[in-house]
Formats: structure tokens, sequence, C-alpha cells
């Protein structure tokens, strides 16, 4: 199956500062979305981008589908920004439904 | 409009016993999805139902059974616990049926956090 490998594995940042978040994957994808984990363990979806750029807000989000990547912009960062970050992927191969592979996540903290 | 709900929330279990897990969604979608989130890893897919009346294994399946019990619900059971089904489990769901690929987003319920002991 598809692998998905995102980088790094843990970030600190201060309140203010930007960073970019990476999630590298093994196949061609048609499906790729972001997702935020609060701290309180909800996952909400940030950007469908199977390729392309996409912004909402201080969030963007940038796929290169033809070398396999996808990068997630925080700018100006806030402590309402720390969770973990997820990318989750959908190969080509895969039959019904939207079937996603998750990777095992960015864990971001900003403090004051 | 509430998404997608959970129950319960959190739920302690002995070794051998059973329980079943409820997700609904009101957002009319057709595909549903079952997940667990072990700590330091990302989700992985249980069972999903990409309709009405279908279900299929995910990359985990071992050990859980599904039913699809129309298209706004969509439970999962653990017939005889063991320690290894301690994990936060998630259901989704997304607004197109099986055979379409590619623009569906996925939109989660708040999970179940289950020990078994």
């Amino acid at each position: 199956g598809i692998q998905v490998e995102q980088s790094p594995p843990d970030l600190i940042l201060q309140e203010g500062a930007n960073s970019t978040l990476r999630c590298n994957f093994s196949d061609s994808v048609n499906n790729l979305q972001w997702f935020h984990q609060n701290p309180w363990g909800q996952l909400i979806n940030l950007f469908y981008i199977p390729s392309g750029t996409k912004q909402n807000g201080r969030l963007s989000a940038t796929t290169v589908a033809t070398e396999r990547y996808s990068l997630l912009y925080i700018s100006s960062s806030q402590t309402t920004d720390s969770g973990v970050y997820f990318c989750a992927v959908e190969g080509w191969d895969t039959g019904t439904a939207s079937k996603l592979t998750f990777g095992t996540g960015t864990r971001l903290q900003v403090t004051l | 409009n509430a998404g997608v709900t959970q129950t319960p929330k959190f739920q302690v279990l002995k070794t051998g016993q059973s329980m079943t897990l409820q997700c609904a969604q009101d957002m009319n979608h057709n595909s549903m999805y079952w997940y667990r989130q072990d700590p330091g890893m990302g989700l992985r897919l249980i069972y999903y139902s990409a309709s009405e009346g279908t279900t299929d294994k995910g990359e985990v399946p071992n050990g859980y059974n599904v039913s699809r019990l129309n298209k706004r619900e969509f439970s999962l059971r653990l017939e005889s616990a063991a320690p290894s089904q301690t994990s936060v489990y998630f259901c989704a769901s997304s607004r197109l049926a099986g055979g379409f690929r590619g623009a569906d987003t996925q939109y989660f319920g708040p999970g179940t956090r289950l020990t078994v002991l």
C-alpha cells in the first residue's frame, strides 16, 4: 500500500513564528487531505489538496503531485494552532469509497 | 446540524466483554468509516461502508464487526474485547457513494476513548 511520511515529527514555535510541515508519499494520489487534531482530540479537515495551492487565512498548502510531496504553511502562529497535523492520502489503487492512509503526524506546540 | 456524533465518549471494558460503538451523521452522506488511533500513530481504517447496505474491511478489521443500520448510522462492535483494542475510535463520513473517486472530504466525529483491562 501507499506510504506516508511526515516531517518534522515534533515542532516547538514561539507565537508569531512561521513554519512549514512536509508530507511525502510513495505513489500517485487522487486525494490528499491535511487535518488538525486539537489538544482535545477533535480532527478538523484543513485542506483537500491533491495538487496545486490553496490558502485559508494564515494557513496555506501546496501539493506537487509529480514529485510526491505536500507542504503545509502556518504563518504568524498562535497558541490555538497547537496540536497534531496529519496528512492523509488516497492512492489510485483503492476501490470504492475514499480510503485514506494517514501519516504519523507532526506535533506542534506554540508557546507564548 | 450536529455533523458526526459518537457514543459513548469514554468506555472501560474487561477482557472478553462485548460492546457496540455508535455513530450517526446528519449530513446525508453516503460513505461512512471507522478508524482507530493508537498513541503516537496516525489513524488506521478498520471498516468502511461505501453506501447504505454495503460494508468492507479496511486495514485492521480483525476483532471487529460493523453494521450500516441505515444511511445515517454505522456501528462498530467488539464481540470479545482484548487489551490490544485499547485505543481511540473515530467515526467519519463523506458525501460520495462507492465507486466515486477523488474530491471527497471526510468529516470526523469527536472519538470514543476505549480502555480494555
